[in-house]
């Protein structure tokens, strides 16, 4: 039972490039999301899902972009990188978005932008 | 913004004594969550308590929560090696999301 698998689990880009994050869950939960976690930040929610067809913006959504793509997948795209997202980041899945579901996470990506 | 706060930030203690962190948090909440993050790896779910539940236990972990003075504690009794990690607390936010806190990092020395 794989849980949620995110790839790659490491990536270097250079300024300007594009990437996608692709992330995997096989839990058959409702809801997904990325964060990034920065030293002495914590986890800051980038954007999520709350159904297959919705996403909304997190608390630090600017310069990227989400997909998702069918029940199981959820995507985070950097259309042009900057050093500024040079970071961890974690896919995590639950259940459903209500205030009782432990979210479930990958072992994350980690991003360097040169 | 980070909901919860986590106290103390660093915590280093020899195999066997208990380990306590305290997590402060600024707006009601139904309930907090607990996660443990070892290195290099995602976080893992430890528990969660209730806003009308004062303490919760969970084999060596034991919760406690103060909705009066917004804080709840963690603590490890009995600790191990395979403690070292990273623990965070979690708050929902309004429409449902989790806020973390900034995590606490535990050192246990075999």
């Amino acid at each position: 039972n794989a849980g949620v698998t995110q790839t790659p689990k490491f990536q270097v880009l250079k300024t300007g490039q594009s990437m996608t994050l692709q992330c995997a869950q096989d839990m058959n939960h409702n809801s997904m999301y990325w964060y990034r976690q920065d030293p002495g930040m914590g986890l800051r929610l980038i954007y999520y899902s709350a159904s297959e067809g919705t996403t909304d913006k997190g608390e630090v959504p600017n310069g990227y972009n989400v997909s998702r793509l069918n029940k199981r997948e959820f995507s985070l795209r950097l259309e042009s990188a900057a050093p500024s997202q040079t970071s961890v980041y974690f896919c995590a899945s639950s259940p459903r978005t209500v205030n009782d579901q432990p979210q479930h996470f990958g072992d994350g990506t980690r991003l360097s932008i040169l | 913004s980070q909901q919860g706060e986590e106290d103390p930030q660093a915590l280093s203690i020899q195999e066997g004594e208990n380990a306590t962190m305290n997590c402060s948090y600024k707006t009601s909440i139904n309930n907090l969550q607990w996660y443990r993050q070892n290195s290099g790896r995602g976080l893992v779910h430890l528990i969660l308590i209730r806003s009308n539940e004062r303490e919760k236990h969970s084999g060596r972990l034991r919760v406690t929560l103060d909705t009066s003075k917004k804080s709840s504690s963690l603590l490890i009794t009995a600790s191990r090696a395979a403690d070292t990690a990273s623990y965070f607390c979690a708050t929902v936010l309004g429409n449902n999301r989790l806020a973390f806190g900034k995590g606490n990092q535990v050192v246990v020395i075999p």
